[in-house]
Protein backbone atom coordinates (compact mmCIF):
# COMPACT_ATOMS: atom_id res chain seq x y z
CA UNK A 1 0.00 0.00 0.00
CA UNK A 2 0.88 3.68 -0.84
CA UNK A 3 2.31 5.68 1.83
CA UNK A 4 -0.33 8.40 1.17
CA UNK A 5 -3.30 7.38 -0.33
CA UNK A 6 -5.48 9.64 -2.21
CA UNK A 7 -9.62 9.16 -3.70
CA UNK A 8 -10.68 8.74 -6.00
CA UNK A 9 -7.58 9.09 -8.27
CA UNK A 10 -10.25 10.71 -11.10
CA UNK A 11 -13.52 12.21 -10.79
CA UNK A 12 -15.50 14.34 -13.31
CA UNK A 13 -18.39 16.29 -11.60
CA UNK A 14 -20.74 18.96 -12.82
CA UNK A 15 -21.02 22.61 -11.60
CA UNK A 16 -22.74 23.43 -8.12
CA UNK A 17 -22.39 19.62 -7.05
CA UNK A 18 -20.88 19.02 -3.23
CA UNK A 19 -17.53 17.01 -3.92
CA UNK A 20 -15.37 14.93 -1.49
CA UNK A 21 -11.25 13.87 -2.11
CA UNK A 22 -10.00 12.12 0.53
CA UNK A 23 -6.93 11.22 1.59
CA UNK A 24 -5.08 8.54 4.40
CA UNK A 25 -1.77 8.17 5.23
CA UNK A 26 0.41 5.41 7.00
CA UNK A 27 3.65 7.71 7.60
CA UNK A 28 2.26 8.58 11.45
CA UNK A 29 3.08 11.90 10.24
CA UNK A 30 1.27 14.74 12.42
CA UNK A 31 1.15 17.25 9.43
CA UNK A 32 -1.26 16.79 6.78
CA UNK A 33 -1.73 19.59 3.17
CA UNK A 34 -3.64 19.66 0.42
CA UNK A 35 -2.41 21.22 -2.59
CA UNK A 36 -3.81 21.91 -6.16
CA UNK A 37 -1.86 22.00 -9.65
CA UNK A 38 -2.96 23.95 -12.34
CA UNK A 39 -0.40 24.06 -15.50
CA UNK A 40 2.12 26.94 -15.58
CA UNK A 41 0.83 27.61 -11.90
CA UNK A 42 2.62 25.15 -9.76
CA UNK A 43 1.41 24.03 -6.29
CA UNK A 44 -0.80 26.39 -4.70
CA UNK A 45 -1.82 25.46 -1.06
CA UNK A 46 -5.38 25.24 -0.18
CA UNK A 47 -5.61 24.10 3.66
CA UNK A 48 -2.86 22.62 5.80
CA UNK A 49 -3.31 20.72 9.35
CA UNK A 50 -0.33 20.22 11.98
CA UNK A 51 -2.07 17.88 14.16
CA UNK A 52 -6.13 16.66 14.36
CA UNK A 53 -7.20 20.28 16.36
CA UNK A 54 -5.40 22.49 13.87
CA UNK A 55 -6.92 23.54 10.30
CA UNK A 56 -5.14 26.43 8.98
CA UNK A 57 -5.95 28.09 5.61
CA UNK A 58 -3.80 28.49 2.69
CA UNK A 59 -3.19 30.47 0.12
CA UNK A 60 -6.51 29.30 -2.17
CA UNK A 61 -8.89 28.22 0.82
CA UNK A 62 -11.97 29.99 -0.79
CA UNK A 63 -14.48 27.64 -2.43
CA UNK A 64 -12.98 24.67 -0.46
CA UNK A 65 -13.15 23.14 3.51
CA UNK A 66 -11.22 20.77 5.24
CA UNK A 67 -11.62 17.88 7.64
CA UNK A 68 -8.84 16.09 9.72
CA UNK A 69 -10.74 12.98 10.74
CA UNK A 70 -7.91 11.39 12.72
CA UNK A 71 -4.31 11.86 12.34
CA UNK A 72 -3.72 9.41 9.47
CA UNK A 73 -6.90 11.02 7.43
CA UNK A 74 -7.37 14.37 5.93
CA UNK A 75 -10.45 15.56 3.14
CA UNK A 76 -10.77 18.35 0.86
CA UNK A 77 -14.29 19.38 0.37
CA UNK A 78 -16.09 21.44 -2.49
CA UNK A 79 -18.97 22.37 -1.37
CA UNK A 80 -20.55 23.68 -5.06
CA UNK A 81 -17.77 22.73 -7.41
CA UNK A 82 -17.25 24.83 -10.28
CA UNK A 83 -15.08 24.76 -13.39
CA UNK A 84 -12.48 26.60 -12.45
CA UNK A 85 -11.35 24.26 -9.28
CA UNK A 86 -10.56 21.69 -12.46
CA UNK A 87 -7.09 20.37 -11.46
CA UNK A 88 -4.76 17.87 -10.25
CA UNK A 89 -5.32 17.84 -6.89
CA UNK A 90 -2.44 16.50 -3.87
CA UNK A 91 -2.50 15.50 -0.38
CA UNK A 92 1.02 15.45 1.64
CA UNK A 93 2.34 14.56 4.82
CA UNK A 94 5.38 15.76 6.80
CA UNK A 95 7.18 15.48 10.31
CA UNK A 96 9.67 17.55 10.65
CA UNK A 97 10.82 15.71 13.49
CA UNK A 98 11.33 12.59 12.53
CA UNK A 99 12.02 13.31 8.70
CA UNK A 100 13.61 16.31 9.13
CA UNK A 101 15.51 16.09 5.38
CA UNK A 102 12.74 14.43 3.81
CA UNK A 103 10.31 17.35 3.33
CA UNK A 104 6.94 16.28 2.26
CA UNK A 105 5.20 12.75 0.90
CA UNK A 106 3.00 12.87 -1.70
CA UNK A 107 -0.28 10.93 -2.80
CA UNK A 108 -0.46 10.07 -6.45
CA UNK A 109 -3.22 12.86 -7.25
CA UNK A 110 -7.00 13.02 -7.67
CA UNK A 111 -7.35 14.76 -11.20
CA UNK A 112 -11.06 16.28 -10.71
CA UNK A 113 -12.89 17.92 -13.48
CA UNK A 114 -15.71 20.08 -12.88
CA UNK A 115 -18.16 20.62 -16.29
CA UNK B 1 6.42 36.49 0.56
CA UNK B 2 8.99 33.94 -0.24
CA UNK B 3 9.46 33.26 -4.07
CA UNK B 4 10.78 30.79 -5.65
CA UNK B 5 11.15 31.25 -9.58
CA UNK B 6 12.48 28.19 -11.88
CA UNK B 7 14.02 28.62 -14.85
CA UNK B 8 13.79 27.49 -17.72
CA UNK B 9 10.15 26.93 -17.83
CA UNK B 10 10.25 24.53 -19.76
CA UNK B 11 13.36 22.02 -21.47
CA UNK B 12 13.89 19.53 -24.46
CA UNK B 13 17.29 17.95 -24.65
CA UNK B 14 18.60 15.03 -26.79
CA UNK B 15 19.19 11.98 -24.90
CA UNK B 16 22.89 11.81 -23.60
CA UNK B 17 23.25 15.36 -23.63
CA UNK B 18 23.63 17.27 -19.85
CA UNK B 19 21.29 20.35 -18.84
CA UNK B 20 20.74 22.66 -15.46
CA UNK B 21 17.29 23.47 -13.96
CA UNK B 22 17.56 26.55 -11.71
CA UNK B 23 15.88 27.65 -8.75
CA UNK B 24 16.10 31.25 -7.34
CA UNK B 25 14.88 32.06 -4.41
CA UNK B 26 13.39 36.02 -3.47
CA UNK B 27 14.89 35.02 0.07
CA UNK B 28 17.28 33.23 1.23
CA UNK B 29 16.83 29.41 1.44
CA UNK B 30 16.77 27.62 5.06
CA UNK B 31 15.74 24.50 3.37
CA UNK B 32 15.90 23.59 -0.50
CA UNK B 33 13.92 20.15 -1.65
CA UNK B 34 13.95 18.91 -5.31
CA UNK B 35 11.07 16.65 -6.38
CA UNK B 36 10.51 14.89 -9.55
CA UNK B 37 6.86 14.23 -11.20
CA UNK B 38 5.92 12.05 -13.88
CA UNK B 39 3.18 13.33 -16.05
CA UNK B 40 -0.08 13.57 -14.16
CA UNK B 41 1.62 11.58 -10.78
CA UNK B 42 2.67 12.54 -7.93
CA UNK B 43 5.75 14.28 -6.66
CA UNK B 44 8.63 11.99 -5.81
CA UNK B 45 11.85 13.42 -3.45
CA UNK B 46 14.90 13.68 -4.50
CA UNK B 47 16.88 15.71 -2.27
CA UNK B 48 17.26 18.10 0.30
CA UNK B 49 20.03 20.88 0.69
CA UNK B 50 20.62 22.99 3.87
CA UNK B 51 24.01 24.84 3.96
CA UNK B 52 25.42 27.02 1.84
CA UNK B 53 27.50 25.17 -0.85
CA UNK B 54 26.39 22.02 0.21
CA UNK B 55 26.17 19.57 -3.18
CA UNK B 56 24.30 16.03 -2.75
CA UNK B 57 23.76 13.27 -6.03
CA UNK B 58 21.88 10.86 -6.61
CA UNK B 59 22.77 8.61 -9.55
CA UNK B 60 23.24 11.08 -12.15
CA UNK B 61 21.72 14.23 -10.67
CA UNK B 62 23.36 16.59 -8.85
CA UNK B 63 22.11 19.46 -7.04
CA UNK B 64 23.91 22.02 -5.19
CA UNK B 65 22.95 25.26 -2.93
CA UNK B 66 24.65 28.30 -3.48
CA UNK B 67 27.00 30.11 -0.77
CA UNK B 68 24.77 32.68 -0.50
CA UNK B 69 21.54 30.44 -0.05
CA UNK B 70 19.40 31.81 -2.53
CA UNK B 71 19.75 29.92 -4.95
CA UNK B 72 20.39 26.60 -6.26
CA UNK B 73 20.95 24.46 -9.33
CA UNK B 74 19.93 21.01 -10.88
CA UNK B 75 22.10 19.11 -13.05
CA UNK B 76 21.80 15.99 -14.68
CA UNK B 77 24.33 14.40 -16.55
CA UNK B 78 23.89 12.22 -19.83
CA UNK B 79 20.21 12.37 -19.88
CA UNK B 80 17.84 9.41 -20.36
CA UNK B 81 14.14 8.89 -21.34
CA UNK B 82 13.95 8.09 -17.89
CA UNK B 83 14.76 11.78 -16.29
CA UNK B 84 11.85 13.24 -18.40
CA UNK B 85 8.88 15.08 -16.40
CA UNK B 86 8.48 18.40 -14.20
CA UNK B 87 11.07 19.15 -11.57
CA UNK B 88 9.67 21.37 -9.20
CA UNK B 89 11.62 22.67 -5.97
CA UNK B 90 10.13 23.24 -2.85
CA UNK B 91 11.66 25.51 -0.09
CA UNK B 92 10.90 25.90 3.79
CA UNK B 93 10.18 29.27 5.21
CA UNK B 94 11.04 30.88 8.08
CA UNK B 95 8.83 30.00 11.58
CA UNK B 96 6.05 26.92 11.51
CA UNK B 97 4.78 26.96 7.69
CA UNK B 98 4.35 24.77 4.81
CA UNK B 99 6.98 24.54 1.83
CA UNK B 100 6.39 27.39 -0.82
CA UNK B 101 7.01 25.51 -4.15
CA UNK B 102 7.96 26.70 -7.42
CA UNK B 103 6.37 26.47 -10.87
CA UNK B 104 8.54 23.21 -12.28
CA UNK B 105 10.23 23.08 -15.01
CA UNK B 106 9.28 20.13 -17.74
CA UNK B 107 11.68 18.01 -19.08
CA UNK B 108 11.41 16.59 -22.16
CA UNK B 109 14.26 14.36 -23.44
CA UNK B 110 14.35 13.14 -27.25
CA UNK B 111 15.88 10.02 -28.40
Amino acid sequence: DADVTQTPRNRITKTGKRIMLECSQTKGHDRMYWYRQDPGLGLRLIYYSFDVKDINKGEISDGYSVSRQAQAKFSLSLESAIPNQTALYFCATSDPIRDPTYGYTFGSGTRLTVV
Amino acid sequence: SQELEQSPQSLIVQEGKNLTINCTSSKTLYGLYWYKQKYGEGLIFLMMLQKGGEEKSHEKITAKLDEKKQQSSLHITASQPSHAGIYLCGADKPGNTPLVFGKGTRLSVIA
